[in-house]
């Protein structure tokens, strides 16, 4: 079993929709979460990150992390055509050195 | 600005050639590392440093080797390149205190 779950997509919006992208963990000592933006054969851009558990805002997007569930998501309202892109979830322990990816999810936002 | 860079972006080059990609961070960050990741496939760590003088190997098995004489430079070197290695090839580094990893803007290779 993967220690981080990403369902690949592709997922496919019309513009102005509200995005749900989510990721699935089995290590419950994962302290560090992130949300990566990929544009195709670009690097990935660190959108969002959260320590322990809670919800964050930054605009249009938010994170959110269940640790009692193992769950976490980024719900992107609004959505526009630019955030077209391949997303990213990745999570760190407290201590150590190693992140850990999801697959990444694919989202198309139609204009 | 503090950033992350990797040059060559793109190479092309024949079976056999020796190549070194190039990855530096001003940002101070002890820890670096690469992935490998190919198109619509999930990031594979091949290396990591701690900090000078300091490298291990990552998950993927890989032929490539890396070195961290300062702080700021980790480059990676493929000692005979050949077709399977082409991928895009993925610089970060990570800052401790908030746990979060930052990434370069990648360097594709094509192996003929």
């Amino acid at each position: 079993q993967k220690e981080v779950e990403q369902d690949p997509g592709p997922l496919s919006v019309p513009e102005g929709a509200i995005v749900s992208l989510n990721c699935t963990y089995s290590n419950s000592a994962f302290q560090y979460f992130m949300w990566y933006r990929q544009y195709s054969r670009k690097g990935p851009e660190l959108l969002m990150y959260t320590y322990s558990s809670g919800n964050k805002e930054d605009g249009r997007f938010t994170a959110q992390v269940d640790k009692s569930s193992k769950y976490i998501s980024l719900f992107i309202r609004d959505s526009q055509p630019s955030d077209s892109a391949t997303y990213l979830c990745a999570m760190r322990l407290n201590t150590g050195n190693q992140f850990y990816f999801g697959t990444g999810t694919s989202l198309t936002v139609i204009p | 600005e503090a950033d992350i860079y990797q040059t060559p972006r793109y190479l092309v080059i024949g079976t056999g050639k020796k190549i070194t990609l190039e990855c530096s961070q001003t940002m101070g960050h002890d820890k670096m590392y690469w992935y490998q990741q190919d198109p619509g496939m999930e990031l594979h760590l091949i290396h990591y440093s701690y900090g000078v003088n300091s490298t291990e190997k990552g998950d993927l098995s890989s032929e490539s080797t890396v070195s961290r004489i300062r702080t700021e430079h980790f480059p990676l070197t493929l000692e005979s390149a050949r077709p399977s290695h082409t991928s895009q090839y993925l610089c970060a580094s990570s800052e401790y205190s908030r746990g979060v990893q930052f990434f370069g803007p990648g360097t594709r290779l094509t192996v003929l």
